[in-house]
């Protein structure tokens, strides 16, 4: 089993450039989740879905969209990025509350 | 609004040293308070604690949970270098912003 993978490991974009973030679990987990971590900051919470059809905001949505497309793949998209989410993005499924996450992604945005 | 408060944000110790790690919590529809650690990628799941004053126990890490007074602790005894990371707290997926241990040989 891979886990939680994610991809890509790092990009880097230009200020009004969009990019879809991919992320997928091989674990058969019904609930996933995108994070943003910053430094000082902890993991904050984007959006999560707690099944395939479903997904709901977290503490850190504006600026983001996601898609639950199937029970394995959770992407998030940035449609205009700004230097404000310049971040190290994570994803992560759920079994039994324990969160499996994935290497991340370093994303720069100049 | 639901929080996850986590201290001290860093602490630096000695090899051999017995550290102490808190997090106090204010998050309505508790279900379990988790315990991570992340060196320098993600977070990797330490324990997960769900009843008050039952002790979990991993080789020199423990950890104990008071749903009464809303705070858990994590305890790391005869310390190593091989523990410095940023020991996270969450209850479900709210946050603390970590505390930064730094194991000095």
């Amino acid at each position: 089993n891979a886990g939680v993978t994610q991809t890509p490991k790092f990009q880097v974009l230009k200020t009004g450039q969009s990019m879809t973030l991919q992320c997928a679990q091989d674990m058969n987990h019904n609930s996933m989740y995108w994070y943003r971590q910053d430094p000082g900051m902890g993991l904050r919470l984007i959006y999560y879905s707690a099944s395939e059809g479903t997904t709901d905001k977290g503490e850190v949505p504006n600026g983001y969209n996601v898609s639950r497309l199937n029970k394995r793949e959770f992407s998030l998209r940035l449609e205009s990025a700004a230097p404000s989410q310049t971040s190290v993005y994570f994803c992560a499924s759920t079994f039994a509350y324990e969160q499996y996450f994935g290497p991340g992604t370093r994303l720069t945005v100049t | 609004e639901d929080k996850v408060v986590q201290s001290p944000l860093s602490l630096v110790v000695h090899e051999g040293d017995t550290v102490t790690l808190n997090c106090s919590y204010e998050v309505t529809n508790f279900r379990s308070l988790l315990w991570y650690k992340q060196e320098k990628k993600a977070p990797t799941f330490l324990f997960m604690l769900t009843s008050s004053g039952i002790e979990k126990k991993s080789g020199r890490l423990s950890s104990i949970l008071d749903k009464k007074e809303l705070f858990s602790i994590l305890n790391i005894t005869a310390t190593q270098t091989g523990d410095s990371a940023i020991y996270l707290c969450a209850v479900t997926h709210i946050f603390g912003t970590g505390t930064r241990l730094k194991v000095l040989a």
